[in-house]
């Protein structure tokens, strides 16, 4: 049953413009993460917060940058979307931030930068 | 840094033949998480299994790993394929104190033909 929700499914842009994904988790979790996912199936972790505070931020461009109004809601905006930012990216979240922790992925947002 | 390293690529394999998909971390801490996480075609990667217990087997959906810190293993396997395990598989690792931010391997794609 799908508890983390991401809109939207797909997007096609052009470079330059300016993108917005959003996801929302209903499983009443603390942390929120998003990963990217690239055309090699690579998943790698962008940033994280727990109870709307950032606590991961890994090495990103600065064009991207994420938003979250509470901890159920974590919004990823990219300004000036480049050829390279064409990927899926997944959102997830967990209970906390403990080691044991599983992820609960959405479906993911597919990028297309034309 | 930390790092995962998975069986390479593409595993095809004949329905009933035995799994193992290799993995294999790095780090510098004693007190490592190990996952296996799974995903299929148009659906969300999920949990499959997981373990920070040394030499201890993890059973999940017929699936099972040990986490062996000798050899900084914890390899995936199945005694006999179908076709539904046909997916793509991450192995991934994390250490404590480190905010739940999960290192994912390269991911192993296993396609199970009749």
């Amino acid at each position: 049953e799908t508890a983390v929700f991401q809109t939207p499914n797909y997007h096609v842009t052009q470079v330059g413009n300016e993108v917005s994904f959003n996801c929302k988790q209903t499983l009443g979790h603390d942390t929120m993460y998003w990963y990217k996912q690239d055309s090699k199936k690579l998943l790698k972790i962008m940033f994280s917060y727990n109870n709307k505070q950032l606590i991961v931020n890994e090495t990103v461009p600065r064009r991207f940058s994420p938003q979250s109004s509470d901890k159920a809601h974590l919004n990823l905006r990219i300004k000036s979307v480049e050829p390279e930012d064409s990927a899926v990216y997944l959102c997830a979240s967990s209970l906390g931030v403990s080691s044991a922790e599983t992820l609960y992925f959405g479906s993911g947002t597919r990028l297309t930068v034309l | 840094g930390d790092s995962v390293t998975q069986t390479e690529g593409l595993v095809t394999l004949t329905e009933g033949l035995p799994v193992m998909l290799n993995c294999t971390y790095q780090t510098i801490y004693s007190n490592p998480f190990l996952f296996w996480y799974v995903h299929y075609l148009n659906e969300s990667p999920r949990l499959l299994l997981k373990s920070s217990t040394d030499n201890k087997r993890t059973e999940h959906q017929g699936f099972h790993a040990t986490l062996h810190k000798s050899s900084s293993s914890f390899h995936l396997q199945k005694s006999s394929a179908q076709l539904s395990d046909s997916a793509l598989y991450y192995c991934a690792h994390r250490v404590s104190g480190s905010f739940n931010k999960l290192t994912f391997g390269a991911g192993t794609r296993l396609a199970v033909c009749p």
